[in-house]
């Protein structure tokens, strides 16, 4: 069975730094496009940026809101991808989903991990 | 960036009801056009891709069709369980930009 579980959120300051987990299971995150999604409350879906399989040489793209800011990556040997993120902005309070990417649709959700930016 | 529009944003409806909901793109996509639903406090659930292929367990009487610019979900026959929020996302291009989402409530 697949699952997706985030982990790492939390109240910071601005300015600050958090990184985010996703813990998967049931399938090989080496062989997928890890996506993040993030969701500010009473909003939309804010598609964040992505991390390709190793058959699409792992690369990563950002939305140009965090570009810069945030880095993706995962560590195949433990089945886990990452959202690092810096330079925190009270904008990006939000609930953040990790995803699984499969010929650029997103097939697989976790629950999300809150992440509140607030001096 | 595309940019991805949906309307209306917010819709009434009833249960037995047919529901349209449309999706443009401000340029022409392939065929990497999705539709999400979301129920509240939960994460969206993959309901069409490819324009028009149900994922695995939706119901028939969700469907989508479309090309170029121009996307529609379309619920046939509205059921209790599928008032929620509707989002559509292209696949197409990074960012893989979403629509701002439709809300079906309840007539």
């Amino acid at each position: 069975e697949v699952q997706l579980v985030e982990s790492g959120g939390g109240l910071v300051q601005p300015g600050q730094s958090l990184r985010l987990s996703c813990t998967s299971s049931g399938f090989n995150v080496g062989d997928y496009a890890m996506t993040w999604v993030r969701q500010a409350p009473g909003e939309g879906l804010e598609w964040l940026g992505l991390v390709r399989s190793k058959n699409y040489g792992g690369t990563t793209d950002y939305a140009a809101s965090v570009r810069g800011r945030f880095t993706i990556s995962r560590d195949d040997s433990k089945n886990i991808a990452y959202l690092q993120m810096n330079s925190l902005k009270t904008e990006d309070t939000a609930l953040y989903y990790c995803t699984r990417g499969f010929e650029r649709r997103l097939d697989y959700w976790g629950q999300g991990t809150l992440v509140t930016v607030s001096s | 960036d595309i940019q991805m529009t949906q309307s209306p944003s917010s819709l009434s409806a009833s249960v037995g009801d047919r529901v349209t909901i449309t999706c443009r793109a401000s340029q022409s996509i392939t065929n990497y056009l999705n539709w999400y639903q979301q129920k509240p406090g939960k994460a969206p659930n993959l309901l069409i891709y490819a324009i028009s292929t149900l994922e695995s367990g939706v119901p028939s009487r969700f469907s989508g069709s479309g090309s170029g610019t121009d996307f529609t979900l379309t619920i046939t026959s509205l059921q209790p369980e599928d008032f929620a929020t509707y989002y559509c996302q292209q696949g197409d291009i990074t960012p893989r930009t979403f629509g701002p989402g439709t809300k079906v409530e309840v007539k």
